[in-house]
């Protein structure tokens, strides 16, 4: 089982819809989840990050985290051109491996204008 | 100069060739590492160095050789790689409190070997 298991998509969303995206991870004791996003060519970027149970909200963006169903989830409103870009999520694992980031395959999202 | 900043940004190596990718960072951070990132596959971890002190490897091939000097500088060595080597080569650096923060990456060098 991986790690971390994304949908690789593509996930197309007309311009101005929510885009929904998905992570699971395997390991149950992991303490910290990420979302980066990454243009074509580009480094990833962070965009969120979240520590705890619930929903955490930065502008258009919102994660959602459910650590019973090891489960994380990236919403994106009011979906733009700009939005259009792969979006990885990455988790921590438990201790003693909780000094790295494992990463999942990554979400690619394409709006449509 | 902020970030994570990586030179070169683009190198074309031959099979015979040495040469070394470098890393820097001005966050401030104490850990940081090299990422392999190949085509339609997951980031891989190759080194996390921890305090200057290397944490882990991932059974990375031996013509992959890293050097941390001090916290704010990494490289990576390269000698005799092999066409599947060619990547997008990430360095990223965090501040690592008993549980990691935030991961920030540099531009990352596009390595092809030929």
């Amino acid at each position: 089982q991986k790690e971390v298991e994304q949908n690789s998509g593509p996930l197309s969303v007309p311009e101005g819809a929510i885009a929904s995206l998905n992570c699971t991870y395997s390991d149950r004791g992991s303490q910290s989840f990420f979302w980066y996003r990454q243009y074509s060519g580009k480094s990833p970027e962070l965009i969120m990050s979240i520590y705890s149970n619930g929903d955490k909200e930065d502008g258009r963006f919102t994660a959602q985290l459910n650590k019973a169903s090891q489960y994380v989830s990236l919403l994106i409103r009011d979906s733009q051109p700009s939005d259009s870009a792969t979006y990885l999520c990455a988790v921590t694992p438990e201790p003693p491996n909780d000094y790295k980031l494992s990463f999942g395959a990554g979400t690619t999202v394409t709006v449509r204008a | 100069e902020t970030g994570v900043t990586q030179t070169p940004r683009h190198l074309v190596m031959g099979m015979t060739n040495k040469k070394s990718l470098k890393c820097e960072q001005h966050l401030g951070h104490n850990a940081m590492y090299w990422y392999k990132q190949s085509a339609k596959k997951p980031l891989e971890l190759m080194f996390v160095y921890s305090l200057e002190e290397r944490v882990e490897n991932n059974s990375v091939p031996s013509r992959f050789s890293p050097e941390c000097p001090n916290s704010s500088h990494l490289f990576l060595h390269l000698h005799t790689l092999q066409p599947e080597d060619s990547a997008l080569y990430l360095c990223a650096s965090s501040q690592e409190q008993g549980v990691i923060t935030e991961a920030f990456f540099g531009q990352g060098t596009r390595l092809t070997v030929v």
